[in-house]
């Protein structure tokens, strides 16, 4: 089981560029999510969807932020155009079913920097 | 708006001795989780609690829930330098997704 796969690990571009986060989750997980990471505000759900639908992006900080699930094996999580102040670690998580209590399954994170 | 609060935000222990971690929350919930998170990796689940459950145990981790005071407690015996880590409850309340608290920095000094 190679678990959530996200790529790319490591992102640095300029304030102004598009950054496209890309997400994998376990095969047979029909719920994922979307998290932001930063000192500051802790651990953030931007986005989470069920059987490839959005269920609820209350926590997208802005229209800047566009999530995407076209099937059952990727997301994409788009920035455009970013901003320093998006700098943190994206992470994306995956569960058998999102609201049912289960266990959630994280990948290794996106560190993203932008200049 | 976060419904787990760890506390302490920060433990500093030397090595073979237990670990406390608190977690207290707002609202009533059906289940509460607590992950770890080494330094630079995602979230690891360790252990999950159901709201009808009082205590549980897994390894050298013990986990009690006492839902009259909405709060969790994660107790990590014989701590080793390897537990260094962050510590986040996590709950889930009706049919929303988990939620998350800001977590506890571990640091087992060996």
């Amino acid at each position: 089981d190679a678990g959530v796969i996200q790529s790319p690990r490591h992102e640095v571009t300029e304030m102004g560029q598009e950054v496209t986060l890309r997400c994998k989750p376990i095969s047979g997980h029909n719920s994922l999510f979307w998290y932001r990471q930063t000192m500051m505000r802790g651990l953030e759900l931007l986005i989470y969807f069920n059987n490839n639908v959005p269920i609820d992006d209350s926590g997208m900080p802005e229209d800047r932020f566009s999530a995407k699930m076209p099937n059952a094996s990727f997301s994409t999580l788009k920035i455009q155009p970013s901003e320093p102040r998006d700098s943190a670690v994206y992470f994306c998580a995956s569960s058998l079913d999102g609201t049912s209590g289960r266990f959630q399954y994280f990948g290794p994170g996106t560190r993203l920097l932008v200049l | 708006s976060q419904q787990g609060e760890e506390d302490p935000q920060a433990l500093s222990i030397q090595e073979g001795e237990n670990a406390t971690m608190n977690c207290s929350y707002k609202t009533s919930i059906n289940n509460l989780q607590w992950y770890r998170q080494n330094s630079g990796r995602g979230l690891v689940h360790l252990i999950l609690i159901r709201s009808n459950e009082r205590e549980k145990h897994s390894g050298r981790l013990r986990v009690t829930l006492d839902t009259s005071k909405k709060s969790s407690s994660l107790l990590i015996t014989a701590s080793r330098a390897a537990d260094t880590a962050s510590y986040f409850c996590a709950t889930v309340s009706g049919n929303t997704p988990l939620v998350f608290g800001k977590g506890t920095r571990l640091s087992v000094i060996a």
